[in-house]
C-alpha cells in the first residue's frame, strides 16, 4: 500500500546533538511538509517543499534544516540550536501545490532530548 | 487562513450519530473547509473537505451552511474507534498546502 513512512517512532538524544528524522513517501506526491506538535496543541509548520531541490521555511523553522534531493524523501534535521526540541514530529505530503488536494500524514516520530 | 472555533470536547454514544460543529465566520469565498482527525500518538487522518455544497464520503458527511460561516461534520454511526481529536480547518485554494491546525474537538465515543 502507498503511504508515508516515518522512522524511528521514538528517538532519544542528548542535548547538544543534531538528530535527523526520516520521512519517505511512495505516493508520488510532489509536495512534502514537516510539522511539530506539542502536548495538547495543534500542528505548527516547520518546513515545506513543493518540488525536488526546493524548500521553504514555515512558521517555526529556526533550529531546523531539511533537504529534498529525491521526490520521495524529505529528511528533517533537528540541530542543537533548537531550544525546545522535545516534541512529536509529523511529516506529510500532497499531490501538488495548491488546488484542494488534502495532506496525507505519516504516524510521526516522538523525539525526546535530555 | 480563516480562524475556526470548535468545542473543546464532546461525548457520543456508540452507534449514534456524532455531530461536530465548527464556526468559521470570517471565511472567504475561495476558502475550503477541511476536516481531519487524530487518534492518540498517530498522524492526522484526512476525513473530508468542501467549498459550499454538502459532501459525503465513506467516512462522514460535511454540512456547510448557506452563508458558509459554519459547518458540521457528521459521523453517521459512531464506533469506539472514532474516539479522536477532530480538527476543522479552512484553507485558501491555490495558497499552497500548508495547514494551520487549532485545538480541535476531542470526541469520546462511549459504549
Amino acid at each position: 500500500d502507498g503511504g508515508i513512512t516515518q522512522s524511528p517512532k521514538y528517538l532519544f538524544r542528548k542535548e547538544g546533538q543534531n538528530v535527523t528524522l526520516s520521512c519517505e513517501q511512495n505516493l508520488n506526491h510532489d509536495a512534502m511538509y514537516w510539522y511539530r506538535q506539542d502536548p495538547g496543541q495543534g500542528l505548527r509548520l516547520i518546513y515545506y517543499s513543493q518540488i525536488v531541490n526546493d524548500f521553504q521555511k514555515g512558521d517555526i523553522a529556526e533550529g531546523y534544516s531539511v533537504s529534498r534531493e529525491k521526490k520521495e524523501s524529505f529528511p528533517l534535521t533537528v540541530t542543537s540550536a533548537q531550544k525546545n526540541p522535545t516534541a512529536f514530529y509529523l511529516c506529510a505530503s500532497s499531490i501538488k501545490r495548491g488546488g484542494a488536494s488534502p495532506l496525507h500524514f505519516g504516524n510521526g516520530t516522538r523525539l525526546t532530548v535530555t | 487562513d480563516a480562524k475556526t472555533t470548535q468545542p473543546t470536547s464532546m461525548d457520543c454514544a456508540e452507534g449514534r450519530a456524532a455531530n461536530l460543529p465548527c464556526n468559521h465566520s470570517t471565511i472567504s469565498g475561495n476558502e475550503y473547509v477541511y476536516w481531519y482527525r487524530q487518534i492518540h500518538s498517530q498522524g492526522p487522518q484526512y476525513i473530508i473537505h468542501g467549498l459550499k455544497n454538502n459532501e459525503t464520503n465513506e467516512m462522514a458527511s460535511l454540512i456547510i451552511t448557506e452563508d458558509r460561516k459554519s459547518s458540521t461534520l457528521i459521523l453517521p454511526h459512531a464506533t469506539l474507534r472514532d474516539t479522536a481529536v477532530y480538527y476543522c480547518i479552512v484553507r485558501v485554494r491555490n495558497a499552497g498546502n500548508m495547514l494551520t491546525f487549532g485545538g480541535g474537538t476531542r470526541l469520546m465515543v462511549k459504549p
